[in-house]
């Protein structure tokens, strides 16, 4: 099947840094791709969409200009948190679509996000 | 409004015995259904889904899940649950957009 990585897998930052994740699809274009978050025990909540080329379409409620969404490239999109602080720890996971449908589209295996 | 309930925070289940995770949907029109299972730490693994035609959908790892529209459940079975089977559940729906259920524990004793 197709492979979605994500890179770091986990990462420590201090309060007010910023932090860059980044999502790649390994053996297909992606021409959607999808930026959830996961608190502790709970679901998988999505932030937002990154089109390659296009701006990010945010969910309501998600900061576009703390939660950064670049998708330069077909297979590649990262998601940067910028002035980090603790509540902005989480479990942060993309998947990636050939198509526009989330119903298309793979996973990564996540990233966690501690801001001390 | 659009919505996936599992109704099961946790479930214990001995090894060997059959399972059944629960899922309700609440959509418009029937949408794909999925399920997908996360290992602590890790990101989601698709089991199986759900778009059209036969209702009872064959997985990987031994899993199958039933579409019953009149009840608009996706219930996920499998007859004989392993202790490697112990991870989280996710449930979702959707068709741009993946909405995903609150998951479901599942602890295997010996």
């Amino acid at each position: 099947g197709a492979v979605v990585s994500q890179h770091p897998s986990w990462v420590i930052c201090k309060s007010g840094t910023s932090v860059k994740i980044e999502c790649r699809s390994l053996d297909f274009q992606a021409t959607t791709m999808f930026w959830y978050r996961q608190f502790p025990k709970q679901s998988l909540m999505l932030m937002a969409t990154s089109n390659e080329g296009s701006k990010a379409t945010y969910e309501q409620g998600v900061e576009k200009d703390k939660f950064l969404i670049n998708h330069a490239s077909l297979t590649l999109s990262t998601l940067t948190v910028t002035s980090a602080h603790p509540e902005d720890s989480s479990f942060y996971i993309c998947s990636a679509s050939q198509g526009a449908q989330a119903t298309e589209a793979f996973f990564g295996q996540g990233t966690r996000l501690t801001v001390v | 409004a659009q919505s996936v309930t599992q109704p099961d925070i946790h479930i214990t289940v001995s090894e060997g015995a059959s399972l059944e995770l629960r899922c309700n949907y609440s959509y418009g029109a029937t949408p794909y259904l999925f399920w997908y299972v996360q290992s602590p730490g890790q990101g989601l693994q698709l089991l199986l889904k759900y778009f059209s035609g036969d209702t009872l959908v064959q997985g990987i790892k031994g899993f199958e899940a039933e579409f019953k529209r009149s009840q608009s459940s996706f219930n996920l079975r499998k007859p004989s649950v392993h202790w490697s089977d112990a991870a989280e559940y996710f449930c979702a729906g959707g068709t741009d957009k993946l909405i995903f259920g609150t998951g479901t524990r599942l602890q295997v004793f010996p």
